[in-house]
């Protein structure tokens, strides 16, 4: 089955770490573009970062230089790593696979809430 | 960066009547190889976003019929024939042509 699970989310304080991840199975993870894209409650879709095959990364700038988003293609797993968090990053955070200018794969989501 | 809007943001239908989703990209997303970089998604209450249509187009693996994508350039519509009560949720637009990826404001359909 084709599928994204991600995990790892939950409750921290501003200024804190939090390490998402992403399992992936079901299609050839190792030739695949992912890319976390995250939801604040309420409001619409922001994209937030991307990491090619070969581990090519960008970011929206919002989080660059505080988050850092890596793969593991021996775990067929991806990651984001979180830090200097603030309550702007609280969100429903999305992994997903990039194919053909779209993302086709989405998980379920994790959510994360920065609060005091 | 690239600003997608889209209109209407709210979209009031009656089953089994028409629905059609603008969406207008700041530059345009027709790639040199002649695809257009646009994609349109479907979050159904509660649910994770599903692809909809890639590449401005192409319908997605297992979408029904009745949804079409269509535009070139920096104008896009999605259409859907005849609205079902499934079909209920937010349509967002997305280009993926450059980073940062932007998606639009979003679309609640709701049935009448």
């Amino acid at each position: 089955e084709v599928q994204l699970v991600e995990s790892g989310g939950g409750l921290v304080q501003p200024g804190g770490s939090l390490r998402l991840s992403c399992a992936a199975s079901g299609f050839t993870f190792t030739t695949s573009w992912m890319a976390w894209v995250r939801q604040a409650p309420g409001k619409g879709l922001e994209w937030v970062a991307t990491i090619k095959p070969g581990g090519s990364e960008s970011y929206v700038d919002s989080v660059r230089g505080r988050f850092t988003i890596s793969r593991d293609n021996n775990k067929r797993s991806l990651y984001l790593q979180m830090n200097s968090l603030r309550a702007e990053d609280t969100a429903v955070y999305y992994c997903a696979r990039a194919d053909r200018a779209a993302y086709d794969i989405w998980g379920q989501g994790t959510m994360v809430t920065v609060s005091p | 960066d690239i600003v997608m809007t889209q209109s209407p943001l709210s979209l009031p239908v009656t089953p089994g009547e028409p629905a059609s989703i603008s969406c207008r990209s700041s530059q345009s997303l027709l790639y040199s190889n002649g695809d257009n970089f646009l994609g349109w998604y479907l979050q159904k209450p509660g649910q994770s976003p599903q692809l909809l249509i890639y590449l401005g187009s192409n319908r997605a693996s297992g979408v029904p019929d009745r949804f079409s994508g269509s535009g070139s350039g920096t104008d896009f519509t999605l259409k859907i024939s005849r609205v079902e009560a499934e079909d209920v949720g937010v349509y967002y637009c997305m280009q993926g042509l450059q980073t940062p990826v932007t998606f639009g404001q979003g679309t609640r359909l709701e049935i009448k």
